[in-house]
């Protein structure tokens, strides 16, 4: 079973930047998609972009798009999503998360804990 | 981009009773739809995938039926550790979507 720990998350002013990072334990995390999804306050779940096991492609939800840019470093076996332009509405607690690689790697297998990301003067 | 419609959004049961959570896809998916748990605090987790097959280590209570645009999420005996909010989401193509979520509390 993988353990994945996210970091990097805070409170930043609206137009700043902020970097995400994911650890994941285990082998074999350069054979399996990873994705990020977030949760405002009290809202639902809302998935915010993926990579492909060899970072060879990445996908954003609209909203992200241009401001935010997912990488990974197969070598030191994490994450990382770098955050631009945060705006007030990417306020939410950030979950990395495995994708199922045995089935489709679009399936949530494995969450992290989560890191609370807050934009605010 | 595929719009997921959860019902209830929330619904009261007790104990031993059977639940039932439906999920409707915009468009016509196939099986490619899964269902997560999300207890208050913790992060989701995976329970169903493929519209019907159980995640290793989940109960057998968990039922996952449908095709197309409707599916269902049933608890066949609602335990007590089942008090929680489920989630349905596409797997078909980026973007992925999310239902609004079912919050099932105790009567």
């Amino acid at each position: 079973q993988v353990q994945l720990v996210e970091s990097g998350g805070g409170v930043v002013q609206p137009g700043g930047s902020l970097r995400l990072s994911c650890a994941a334990s285990g082998s074999s995390f350069s054979t399996y998609g990873m994705h990020w999804v977030r949760q405002a306050p009290g809202k639902g779940l809302e998935w915010v972009a993926y990579i492909r096991n060899d970072g060879s492609s990445q996908y954003y939800v609209d909203s992200v798009k241009g401001r935010f840019t997912l990488s990974r470093d197969n070598s030191k076996n994490t994450l990382h999503l770098q955050m631009r332009s945060l705006r007030a509405e990417d306020t939410a607690v950030y979950y990395c998360v495995k994708g199922k690689r045995d089935y489709s790697n679009y399936v949530f297998e494995y969450w992290g804990q989560g890191t609370l990301v807050t934009v605010s003067s | 981009d595929i719009q997921m419609t959860q019902s209830p959004s929330s619904l009261s049961a007790s104990v031993g009773d059977r639940v039932t959570i439906a999920c409707r896809a915009g468009q016509r998916i196939s099986t490619y739809l899964n269902w997560y748990q999300q207890k208050q605090g913790e992060a989701p987790k995976l329970l169903i995938y493929g519209a019907s097959n159980l995640q290793s280590g989940v109960p057998s209570r968990f039922i996952g039926s449908g095709s197309g645009t409707d599916f269902t999420l049933s608890i066949s005996s609602l335990q007590p550790d089942d008090f929680a909010t489920y989630y349905c989401q596409h797997s078909y193509s980026a973007p992925l979507t999310f239902g609004g979520g079912t919050k099932v509390q105790i009567k």
